[in-house]
């Protein structure tokens, strides 16, 4: 079965730290990786892709994949209070531009002001 | 077009009864994905759609549940004799092949009381 793993916190940090999400997924053929991030009650909503090993930044996130670790992360620099939501890994198995994905259960992020 | 519709956004229910969400896809995407999200988990994969085309189902469902694309435009999702492990967020996703990324609907919340 396939798998995607995330602690599912809480993660505290103060407002303009560094948030550190992180993510493990257990098929080694999984070829794309998501991040969304979710509001309570509402739909998640992309963040970041990232398809190659390495960093990818996109303004304040930086994502990074390690296919040999088959590790995940999100860093959010200088923190807000507006980031305070669940960020969700998915995986993406069959590549392509199928997006039948496999998500974690989530992280609950909590920026303190 | 403003993106992904879905309908209707709540839907109480007894259990027993039959309900059925609508999804209207962003206009030019011929893929379209149903997810299912419980409380503190994240969204399941359920079926997905090139255009009329159902090409995937899950085992998680069952077949008390169905959906349909009849013209590869907006799809429905239908429950039977709805049971209270169904109550969930219903989500509706869409992607065309150029995509490098599916578009989230705000789903529809199921209540079976």
């Amino acid at each position: 079965q396939k798998e995607v793993e995330q602690n599912s916190g809480p993660l505290s940090v103060p407002e303009g730290a560094i948030a550190s999400l992180n993510c493990t997924y257990s098929d080694r053929g999984s070829q794309s990786f998501f991040w969304y991030r979710q509001y309570s009650g509402k739909s998640p909503e992309l963040i970041m892709f990232i398809y190659s090993n390495g960093d990818k930044e996109d303004g304040r996130f930086t994502a990074q994949l390690n296919k040999a670790s088959q590790y995940v992360s999100l860093l959010i620099r200088d923190s807000q209070p507006s980031d305070s939501a669940t960020y969700l890994c998915a995986v993406n198995h069959g590549g392509g531009s199928n997006y039948k994905l496999t998500f974690g259960k989530g992280t609950l992020l909590t920026v303190n002001p | 077009d403003t993106g992904v519709s879905q309908d209707p956004r709540h839907k109480i229910t007894k259990r027993g009864q039959n309900v059925t969400f609508r999804c209207d896809p962003i206009s030019e995407h011929n893929r379209l994905y149903w997810y299912r999200q419980t409380l503190g988990q994240g969204p399941e994969f359920l079926t997905y759609f090139q255009n009329e085309a159902q090409l995937e189902k899950s085992r998680l469902l069952s077949d008390r549940f169905s959906a349909e694309r009849p013209k590869g435009s907006f799809s429905t999702l239908e429950i039977q004799r709805t049971e209270q492990g169904d109550s969930a967020m219903y989500l509706c996703a869409s992607s065309s092949y150029m995509n490098t990324e599916a578009f989230f609907g705000q789903g529809t919340r199921l209540t079976v009381v």
